[in-house]
């Protein structure tokens, strides 16, 4: 049973172009959202993230959307360049806290779609 | 400041064979984390460790899996015996513990290529 799923394998952009990359969720529990992205024989690079409690996290070429009543996220890279192709991973957590009250948890993550930006 | 290590870069044994597969977090990181990525599909969590401690260990496919963080340092996952369908990428991460209102970031090693014949 996957929790974490991105339906477009691959995805395919014009340089200057926006790139939207989207993942769906079925865990209601899951409260944290993060992108990862992943170069060949790299492990994989943390992105962006966001919470439950916004809709929108912003930072630089790089925005994710939250739709919790859909239980769905997107990126959106604009303009994408080609240094962006890459695996793009969406993963999601629930909002775990230590005794410290720390939040840390195990991520559950999607297949992958793998991007291609073209000059 | 160095990242997360991961050693061997590729292992290729055969079926009933043992492998051991090593990851050093990054300095003062008490959590780790081990996944696995198999035949280009999800990256799934085997386990997290807070300093040596197991915290989390609901992902570990079966007893011929075992993890160790001896000195809540650097982990060690063995494989004994490895199955075919072991194969896959086995990937570490780390993180540390931030401030209350902020969820850590995980840092993932480059990752171990397992491959069982």
């Amino acid at each position: 049973d996957q929790q974490v799923k991105q339906n477009s394998p691959s995805l395919s952009v014009q340089e200057g172009r926006i790139s939207i990359l989207n993942c769906d969720y079925t865990n209601s529990m899951f409260d944290y959202f993060l992108w990862y992205k992943k170069y060949p024989a790299e492990g994989p690079t943390f992105l962006i993230s966001i919470s439950s409690i916004k809709d929108k996290n912003e930072d630089g070429r790089f925005t994710v959307f939250l739709n919790k009543s859909a239980k769905h996220l997107s990126l959106h890279i604009v303009p994408s360049q080609p240094g962006d192709s890459a695996v793009y991973f969406c993963a999601a957590s629930p909002e775990l806290t230590n005794a410290g009250g720390t939040s840390y948890g195990k991520l559950t993550f999607g297949q992958g779609t793998i991007l291609t930006v073209h000059p | 400041e160095a990242g997360v290590t991961q050693f061997p870069s590729h292992s290729v044994i055969e079926k009933g064979q043992t492998v051991t597969l090593r990851c050093d977090p990054i300095s003062g990181h008490d959590n780790l984390y081990w996944y696995r990525r198999v035949m280009g599909k999800e990256i799934k969590f085997l386990l997290h460790f807070v300093k040596e401690s197991k915290q989390d260990e609901s992902g570990m496919p079966n007893n011929r899996f075992l993890a160790e963080r001896t000195g809540g340092t650097y982990s060690t996952l063995k494989v004994q015996p490895a199955e075919l369908e072991d194969s896959g990428v086995y990937f570490c991460a780390s993180s540390q513990d931030e401030s209350p209102d902020v969820t850590d970031t995980q840092y993932f090693g480059p990752g171990t290529r397992l491959t069982v014949l």
